[in-house]
């Protein structure tokens, strides 16, 4: 199984700062495969990114991801008040689907 | 606008079954896949198995192996979670999700249901 470890735990920015979450992989990847969540307190994860890079319907421009092979990065630009949640990183390129353990972005 | 609509909250007692189920309303059916995914208390997603309809077949995380059952009925456009031998570790709220693309192996999971709490307590 592959295993996804995302850094750091808790990330403590103001809004407007750039956040860079991490994603390591126990294993290769293809970028393809990887997909990155958004979820808040008592909700179901949101879709954010699919395939690394490709942000999914309706999610703002300052959301991007990038990485390859085992490392992967999902960067907020500019953090707005509701982008302050937990985020997840996931695989589907080898069965079982795993998830890492997530990132939660905190106010500072 | 598709949406995933599960069932509502349970109470169990240590080593019953357990049945949720989740619709799928506003698209077609089976060229989608689902998965189960559930999450305890204060901790992360975990992925328990899923369901490609048009194939029928399902597939399982090996961690519940052997008390899990993931089945869909295209009639009701409707994904059932069977899990049985419940433990108080198996308290959590159970997602579904769907899949958009399993033919070309697009396994991450763009529309999520609301999510339904299982408590398992004697």
């Amino acid at each position: 199984e592959i295993v996804l470890t995302q850094s750091p735990d808790t990330l403590s920015l103001s809004p407007g700062e750039r956040g860079t979450l991490s994603c390591r992989a126990s294993q290769f990847v293809s970028s393809r495969f990887l997909a990155w969540y958004q979820q808040k307190p008592g909700q179901s994860p949101r879709l954010l990114i699919s395939g690394t890079s490709v942000r999914a319907t309706g999610i703002p421009d300052r959301f991007s991801g990038s990485g390859s092979g085992t490392d992967f990065t999902l960067t907020i630009s500019r953090l707005e008040p509701e982008d302050f949640a937990v985020y997840y990183c996931q695989q589907y390129y080898n069965p079982p689907r795993t998830f890492g353990q997530g990132t939660k972005v905190e106010i500072k | 606008q598709v949406q995933l609509v599960q069932s509502g909250a349970e109470v169990k007692k240590p080593g019953s079954s357990l049945q949720v189920s989740c619709k799928a309303s506003g698209g077609p059916f089976r060229n989608f896949g689902f998965s189960w995914v559930r999450q305890a208390p204060g901790q992360g997603l975990e992925w328990m198995g899923g369901i490609f309809p048009m194939f029928g077949s399902a597939i399982y995380a090996q961690k519940f192996q052997g008390r899990i059952t993931i089945t869909a009925d295209e009639s009701s456009n409707t994904v059932y979670l069977q899990l049985s031998g419940l433990r108080s570790e198996d308290t959590a709220v159970y997602f579904c999700a769907r899949e958009p693309d399993p033919k070309h192996d697009d396994y991450y999971m763009d529309v999520w249901g609301g999510g339904t709490t299982v408590t398992v307590s004697s």
